[in-house]
């Protein structure tokens, strides 16, 4: 069964730094890989996905993810954050081959310092 | 703009006291999931609709039931609400089943008193 990890529960950035959010996930076969946000209180938006093909994805809001097969991860990153992206990150997986559900990571907070 | 949508956003009811939640979708997608969230945790599939046929979690309770009369709505009902049922319920629609994307409506946030 696949699974996602998500190693880091709690992230701070400082304003206009770099970031990075790790994802490792599990499955035997080719995944189909997802970075959703969620702001307190809403739902959660879809950022990037990952099917297949070229291996560095571009997102919404200046977010890239780059799959690595060899090291079963799919890392969220954004040259400069802002205060705005301060918010709950999930990685999630799915399974190839028709099974219509996704599984989520728990999640990694992001946390802004001005 | 074609969206997913969820009310109420905030529901209070009563320990015991059934209550149902509403998810409509103007995207005409054939999936339509119900996930659990609390606190601080990822969202728990509950079940889902690929159209009309019901697909449900194994460890989904039995006091969770849902109904989907048309390719718009689907609702969550539970039937007696536990304090351990309060959460967040987010509804999500795919387009089909397997390598898709699911978008996700705002969520009602379940009180139980």
């Amino acid at each position: 069964a696949q699974s996602v990890t998500q190693p880091d529960i709690h992230i701070t950035v400082s304003e206009g730094a770099s970031l990075e959010l790790r994802c490792n996930y599990s499955y035997g076969a080719t995944p189909y890989l997802f970075w959703y946000v969620q702001s307190p209180g809403q739902g959660l938006q879809l950022l990037l996905k990952y099917f297949s093909g070229d291996t560095l994805v571009q997102g919404i809001k200046g977010f890239e993810a780059e799959f690595k097969r060899s090291q079963s991860s799919f890392n969220l990153r954004k040259p400069s954050v802002h205060w705005s992206d301060a918010a709950e990150y999930f990685c999630a997986v799915g399974a190839w081959g028709g099974d219509d559900k996704i599984i989520f990571g728990k999640g990694t907070r992001l946390h802004i310092l001005p | 703009d074609a969206m997913v949508i969820q009310n109420p956003r905030y529901q209070v009811t009563q320990f015991g006291k059934p209550v149902t939640l509403s998810c409509s979708q103007t995207l005409n997608h054939n999936v339509m999931y119900w996930y659990q969230q609390k606190s601080s945790q990822a969202p728990k599939l509950l079940f889902h609709y690929y159209d009309k046929d019901f697909n449900n979690e194994a460890d989904t309770p039995d006091n969770f039931q849902s109904r989907r009369p048309n390719t718009s709505f689907c609702f969550l009902d539970i039937r007696s609400p536990g304090l351990g049922d309060a959460a967040m319920y987010l509804c999500a629609t795919s387009r089909d089943a397997g390598r898709v994307s699911q978008y996700f409506g705002p969520g009602t946030r379940l009180l139980v008193l």
